[in-house]
């Protein structure tokens, strides 16, 4: 199957600082992808949906300004977490659907665990 | 806003019992997709169903969509330790996935 990587798998950051977290596909192209939160043993939110080439579309509750999506070309979504704080720590997953449609299966990402102090 | 319930919440099972796990919409889905989240991973594609009443199988798991097209099942015959994880169901919601709540099986040996 297709594959999707996330960079890094693991972070820790002290609050008040901005971390940025890599999505590519790496051997299709993803004119959209999809930003996850899940906490342990949770289910996966839906954040925002990265569309390439125009403005992210966030999900009620999740704050644009906050959560700084950035879809710079065919295989790369980036997520920066601005400022981060102690309650933005939670494992953030990234997905792309097979064939650049979205009603097809997700490829995920491996995760990325932030962590803030 | 869309939501899909599932339960049960947890099940552990003794190897070689039966498991299943329910999904629901209140609306109708376009399609249904299952997931399979092994601790410490993420969430793998296991199958995507589409039509009404639709049944598939793959080796011990039977998934079924509902003819409302708005619950879905995964039943797995005689539990491994391999099927240990965490089981979500995805119901599709024009461009975007709602996940359920998910189900961890643990499977005792």
């Amino acid at each position: 199957g297709a594959v999707v990587s996330q960079h890094p798998s693991r972070v820790i950051c002290k609050s008040g600082t901005s971390v940025k977290i890599e999505c590519r596909s790496l051997d299709f192209q993803a004119t959209t992808m999809f930003w996850y939160r899940q906490f342990p043993k949770k289910s996966l939110m839906l954040m925002a949906t990265s569309n390439e080439g125009s403005k992210a579309t966030y999900e009620q509750g999740v704050e644009k300004d906050k959560f700084l999506i950035n879809h710079a070309s065919l295989t790369l979504s980036t997520l920066t977490v601005t400022s981060a704080h102690p309650e933005d720590s939670s494992f953030y997953i990234c997905s792309a659907p097979a064939g650049g449609m979205t009603y097809n299966e997700q490829f995920f990402g491996p995760g990325t665990r932030l962590t803030v102090l | 806003g869309q939501q899909v319930m599932q339960i049960p919440q947890y099940q552990h099972v003794q190897e070689g019992e039966d498991f299943t796990t329910y999904c629901n919409s209140s609306t109708t889905l376009s399609n249904i997709q299952w997931y399979k989240q092994r601790p410490g991973g993420h969430p793998v594609f296991l199958i995507q169903l589409v039509k009404s009443g639709e049944v598939k199988k793959q080796k011990r798991l039977t998934f079924q969509f509902g003819e409302a097209k708005k619950n879905s099942s995964l039943h797995i015959t005689a539990t491994q330790t391999t099927d240990v994880g965490t089981y979500f169901c995805a119901g599709q919601y024009g461009n975007k996935l709602v996940f359920g709540a998910g189900t961890i099986l643990r499977v005792k040996s």
